[in-house]
């Protein structure tokens, strides 16, 4: 069985860095063509594509969010983690992390998706 | 940047009713197109990827086509379970969600 769980703050202050972290398990972010992403969805609003890792350490970034954006993992934990900077009260959001499947021509789809973790961002 | 266009935004069916959803990409895509299916607090759901192939457990009655730019999700039969916002995805891009309703 393939389960992904966000975790992290739920509550940050405006210029504050968040951190969150994707552990996962029934799978390996060391086998072919699969990877973690993280995607974000603001309170009544529309899905927000952020960023991805693979295993052989290709990274994707939303342009729009690049100079603010980290994502790494860490293979023998089973885990991505994800930091964004300068926290916004725009960036209040429910951030999800989701496995991804990427096929030769670097074509990718979000097979399983953890339930999400809501941030919020305020003074 | 690709730019992907769902439509309708929104729209009201009935149980049993053919629904068909369409999901327009800024420049040619070929078939690399997914569709979502996302209930209230939810997770979204993978239903379709590759533009028409069925994810492993997702009732036969969703279909998907299209190639290029324009693409289909289409629900055969709405189910009561269906009613939820329906998403397109090509690499970074989401498009903006339609949200099926009941009638």
């Amino acid at each position: 069985q393939i389960t992904l769980k966000e975790s992290g703050p739920t509550l940050v202050k405006p210029t504050q860095t968040l951190t969150l972290t994707c552990t996962f398990s029934g799978f390996s972010l060391s086998t072919s063509g699969v990877g973690v992403g993280w995607i974000r969805q603001p309170p009544g609003k529309a899905l927000d594509w952020l960023a991805l890792i693979f295993w052989d350490d290709d990274e994707r970034y939303s342009p729009s969010l690049k100079s603010r954006l980290t994502i790494t993992k860490d293979t023998s934990k089973n885990q991505v983690v994800l930091t964004m900077t300068n926290m916004d009260p725009v960036d209040t959001a429910t951030y999800y992390c989701a496995r991804c499947l990427r096929d030769a021509y670097y074509y990718y789809y979000m097979d399983v998706w953890g339930k999400g973790t809501t941030v919020t961002v305020s003074s | 940047d690709i730019q992907m266009t769902q439509s309708p935004s929104s729209l009201s069916a009935s149980v049993g009713d053919r629904v068909t959803i369409t999901c327009r990409a800024s420049q040619s895509i070929s078939s690399y197109l997914n569709w979502y299916q996302q209930k209230p607090a939810k997770a979204p759901k993978l239903l379709i990827y590759a533009a028409s192939s069925l994810q492993s457990g997702v009732p036969s009655r969703f279909s998907g086509s299209g190639s290029g730019t324009d693409f289909t999700l289409t629900i055969s039969s709405l189910q009561p379970e269906d009613f939820a916002t329906y998403y397109c995805q090509q690499s970074q891009e989401f498009g903006q969600g339609t949200k099926v309703e009941i009638k």
